[in-house]
């Protein structure tokens, strides 16, 4: 079974740009969720989505916004780029309709400047 | 505010050492999961506890969750080069919204 794909693996944009993300889950997963990993804050929850709907949503800005489509694939948003976003965007698929046993792609990296 | 204390957050240790890295809370979780990140990937699923005092092995690792499920440990025997890596473990709020929270880390290497 292939794995949990992201793209594009790096990205640079400049400060008050947005940008899409792209995830597509395991064949067969319905649940997809979103994390940003930074040094300093380590790994935080930006939500999860299933069957199309955000059924968890963590603390981050509206600036940040997702959705997923019916076959599962999902897309994160970032409006207005600010240099703190600057960070390793992860996307976890899991089997059931939980966050449990989560299984990630390798990450987008995005460097705001 | 649900968090996940790690300990230590850095280790440093001879190929062939032993070592434990801790993973606390003052709250009570489902579940609790580890996994291993190396640089430039995504975190990969190593195990999940479920039960209190429950202990998993994997090969040179072994895992255990506490009787109160608010703790958990990871325990690598023998300790190899290729274990290094951030260790993480997540778990999954008992509270009414559903979160899921990552501990804040522990970064393994082992030297030759």
């Amino acid at each position: 079974k292939a794995g949990v794909t992201q793209t594009p693996r790096y990205l640079i944009k400049t400060r008050g740009q947005q940008v899409t993300l792209s995830c597509s889950p395991i064949s067969g997963h319905r649940s997809v969720s979103w994390y940003q990993q930074t040094p300093g804050q380590g790994l935080q929850f930006l939500f999860e989505y299933f069957s199309e709907t955000q059924r968890n949503k963590g603390n981050f800005p509206g600036r940040f916004s997702g959705r997923q489509f019916s076959n599962s694939r999902s897309e994160m948003n970032v409006s207005t780029l600010e240099l703190g976003d600057s960070a390793l965007y992860l996307c976890a698929s899991s089997l059931i309709g939980s966050s449990y046993e989560q299984y990630f792609g390798p990450g987008t990296r995005l460097t705001v400047t | 505010t649900q968090l996940l204390e790690q300990s230590p957050q850095f280790l440093s240790i001879q190929e062939g050492e032993n070592l434990t890295v801790y993973c606390n809370s003052s709250s009570v979780f489902s579940s609790l999961q580890w996994y291993r990140q190396e640089p430039g990937e995504g975190p990969v699923l190593l195990v999940t506890v479920v039960t209190g005092g429950e202990v998993k092995k994997l090969k040179r690792l072994t895992f255990q969750f506490g009787d109160a499920r608010k703790d958990s440990s990871l325990h690598i025997t023998a300790a190899q080069t290729g274990d290094t890596g951030l260790y993480l473990c997540a778990g999954a709020s008992t509270s009414g919204t559903y979160k899921y929270i990552f501990g804040t880390g522990t970064r393994l290497k082992v030297l030759a």
